[in-house]
């Protein structure tokens, strides 16, 4: 079957300090891969989307890059802000309309 | 633009009784989702739905039911509430494969 791995399940970081959440997939299929970033009371919402043909993607200062090799989407930015302060997750899609997430990773920034 | 709504924003159970939770949209999505949301468990998928009257099963279905009676709106149904699936329930559409899911901003459920 399909699956996401995010080992982190917390990081808290300063003020423009250095932002990667590490995730690898296993699939049999061909991916398509996201980060969605959910806010406190919200709902998730889509950060970026990478598939096999473009490989890498960016957003409001994200970057993730798809590395068919070590099966993995790992999230980074330069420099964080308060405002980033959420949980990301890794999400795999295959076939047809069904995702898989990954846990979670939730990030505290610290003014 | 559009937007899911989700209702009601926090239900509160009684151990063994069915519940229902709704989810309403107005993009004109074909496929809609339900999923549980639990601490450190991500989002696991419970029912999706691909048309009016469709229901698929998700990885999570057992003690639950769906109901997609309009394309605009699926509902959930908990058919015996136990005090272990305590969560958050977020409700979701999308048109089209590998495109955005949009998500409404969850149900919290308590199972007294």
């Amino acid at each position: 079957g399909n699956s996401v791995t995010q080992m982190q399940g917390q990081v808290t970081l300063s003020e423009e300090e250095f932002l990667f959440i590490n995730c690898t997939y296993s699939t049999t299929g061909y991916p398509t891969l996201f980060w969605y970033v959910q806010y406190p009371g919200e709902g998730p919402q889509l950060l970026l989307k990478v598939t096999t043909a473009n490989n890498k993607g960016s957003s409001r200062g994200f970057e993730a890059t798809y590395d068919k090799g070590t099966t993995s989407f790992h999230l980074q930015k330069a420099s964080v802000q308060e405002s980033d302060s959420a949980v990301y997750y890794c999400v795999l899609g295959v076939a047809g309309n069904k995702l898989t997430f990954g846990i979670g990773t939730r990030v505290l920034v610290r003014p | 633009g559009g937007i899911i709504t989700q209702t009601p924003k926090f239900l509160i159970g009684q151990e063994g009784q069915k519940l229902t939770l709704k989810c309403q949209q107005n993009f004109n999505h074909d496929t809609m989702y339900w999923y549980r949301q639990d601490s450190g468990k991500g989002l696991r998928l419970i029912y999706y739905s691909i048309t009016e009257n469709d229901l698929q099963k998700g990885d999570l279905s057992e003690g639950y039911d769906a109901s997609r009676e309009k394309k605009s709106s699926f509902s959930l149904t908990v058919t015996s509430a136990q005090k272990n699936e305590m969560a958050v329930f977020l409700c979701a559409s999308v048109q089209g494969n590998y495109a955005e899911q949009f998500f409404g901003p969850g149900t919290r459920l308590t199972v007294l």
